[in-house]
């Protein structure tokens, strides 16, 4: 069975800052794995997928997470935080196997900028 | 633009009403799905699609009934709701494992 951690409901930050969403998974088979965000009154955009390809993805916006099987992460990053990157965000696990492509979902995070 | 498109952005029903919610894709995906989105609560999947045959079906209410007359529209027919159905119903797309949502339909029920 699949499910998703993300710590931490709510992040805040400085404009210019380091964004850290952390989110661990476990996954009885090798995963999938996604960010994806939510702007307010909007659906949710994804923003990044890990595809057992390179371990290190890159997204829109600038972000960028990191596939680490040893401590079963994908952990969000942004260099430097912009006011408009204020949202929530949601990881995601999906099993890399067979013909199942539901998503288990976080229960997100939302991210404020200050300026 | 999405490439998920629903309608209406906004609904506000009595108890009592019948409405429905509209979703359409245009974006050859062969899967089709509603979540539910309350506060503080995690996505809830209601209904799955898969070539317009329904695929589950996560013990929602009866309240709800999905409709998928083709594989680019699909509709969630409203009646008798609850004040605790209020949320925002999205809609998604996929094909493989990427999912497109809808900016979605808040649903208030007075």
């Amino acid at each position: 069975a699949q499910s998703v951690t993300q710590l931490g409901s709510h992040v805040s930050v400085s404009e210019g800052a380091l964004v850290l969403l952390r989110c661990n998974y476990s996954s009885s088979v090798p995963p999938y794995l996604f960010w994806y965000v939510q702007y307010p009154n909007q659906g949710l955009q994804l923003l990044l997928k890990y595809t057992s390809a390179a371990t290190l993805v890159k997204g829109i916006n600038g972000f960028e997470a990191e596939f680490k099987k040893s401590e079963t992460s994908f952990h969000l990053t942004k260099p430097s935080a912009h006011m408009s990157d204020a949202a929530e965000y949601f990881c995601a696990v999906s099993p890399n196997a067979g013909n199942n492509r539901k998503l288990i979902w976080g229960l997100g995070t939302s991210l404020a900028v200050n300026p | 633009e999405t490439g998920v498109t629903q309608t209406p952005r906004h609904l506000v029903m009595g108890m009592t009403n019948k409405k429905s919610l509209k979703c359409e894709q245009h974006l050859g995906h062969n899967a089709m799905y509603w979540y539910k989105q309350s506060a503080k609560k995690p996505l809830e999947l209601m209904f799955v699609y898969n070539f317009k045959e329904q695929t589950e079906n996560n013990s929602v209410p009866s309240r709800f009934s999905p409709e998928c007359p083709n594989s680019s529209h699909l509709f969630l027919h409203l009646h008798t709701l609850q004040p605790e159905d209020s949320a925002l119903y999205l809609c998604a797309s996929s094909q493989e494992i990427v999912y497109t949502f809808g900016s979605g339909t808040r649903l208030t029920v007075v």
